[in-house]
């Protein structure tokens, strides 16, 4: 299977605690990206990669997240001290840019469903 | 900060009806992508609209973009039960590298 995996697919936590959610982008993919999804809702961005580099974040992103793609390959979410209100789907998705013709459509995930306690 | 519109929020025809799903974008937009998740599954892409006036058909999806107008519909034509899912639509904020921002969501239910 060559798209993006996610792991874990669910995670119960109790608050307070701390997460760590691993992505494995499509191979080749130079961009990658983190969603969060509530229930009801669109994917809300938080940030996303070019290769190694964190380009942009969300100001959704609080202190107590941080991402990293340390390789240009995997990425890592992480989310110190959680709270009821980090309970959502975390969405990654991978692209490929290569010019300015670029779709750079975006290829998603089955995403991992946190919940805290 | 770009906002956007989808209308309705829900939808509920029967099979062999056609109707069209609203998306509406309050600045402007370079490119407008739409994806289908079925309930507790991802996102999965159904088209990306590139320029005003593209429009993309699969099978019984067609999608269109004015971005003058700074709206795209999604057209169901002879709906059928397989259809049933939540429909997103996702432009994309001119000057922005990659992000893309959701809407609400259209949910779309089809009867026999």
């Amino acid at each position: 299977d060559t798209g993006v995996s996610q792991n874990p697919r669910h995670k119960i936590t109790k608050r307070g605690q701390n997460v760590t959610f691993r992505c494995d982008p499509i191979s080749e993919h130079n961009r990658l990206y983190w969603y969060r999804q509530t229930l009801g809702q669109g994917p809300e961005f938080l940030t996303y990669f070019q290769n190694e580099a964190q380009l942009e974040k969300s100001r959704l992103l609080s202190d107590r997240f941080s991402a990293e793609r340390p390789k240009g390959s995997f990425s890592t979410l992480e989310i110190q001290r959680t709270e009821q209100g980090d309970s959502a789907m975390y969405l990654c998705a991978s692209s490929l840019t290569s010019g300015l013709l670029s779709y750079n459509e975006q290829f998603f995930g089955p995403g991992t469903r946190l919940t805290v306690l | 900060e770009l906002k956007v519109e989808q209308n309705p929020l829900f939808l509920s025809m029967q099979e062999g009806k056609n109707y069209t799903i609203y998306c509406n974008y309050s600045t402007t937009s370079d490119r407008l992508y739409w994806y289908r998740q079925d309930p507790g599954k991802s996102l999965e892409s159904l088209f990306v609209l590139l320029s005003n006036g593209a429009v993309k058909q699969e099978g019984r999806l067609m999608a269109s973009l004015d971005t003058k107008a700074r709206l795209s519909t999604l057209h169901i034509t002879a709906a059928v039960h397989d259809l049933s899912a939540t429909y997103f639509c996702a432009p994309r904020q001119t000057g922005t590298a990659s992000k893309l921002t959701f809407g609400t969501g259209t949910r779309l239910q089809v009867t026999l």
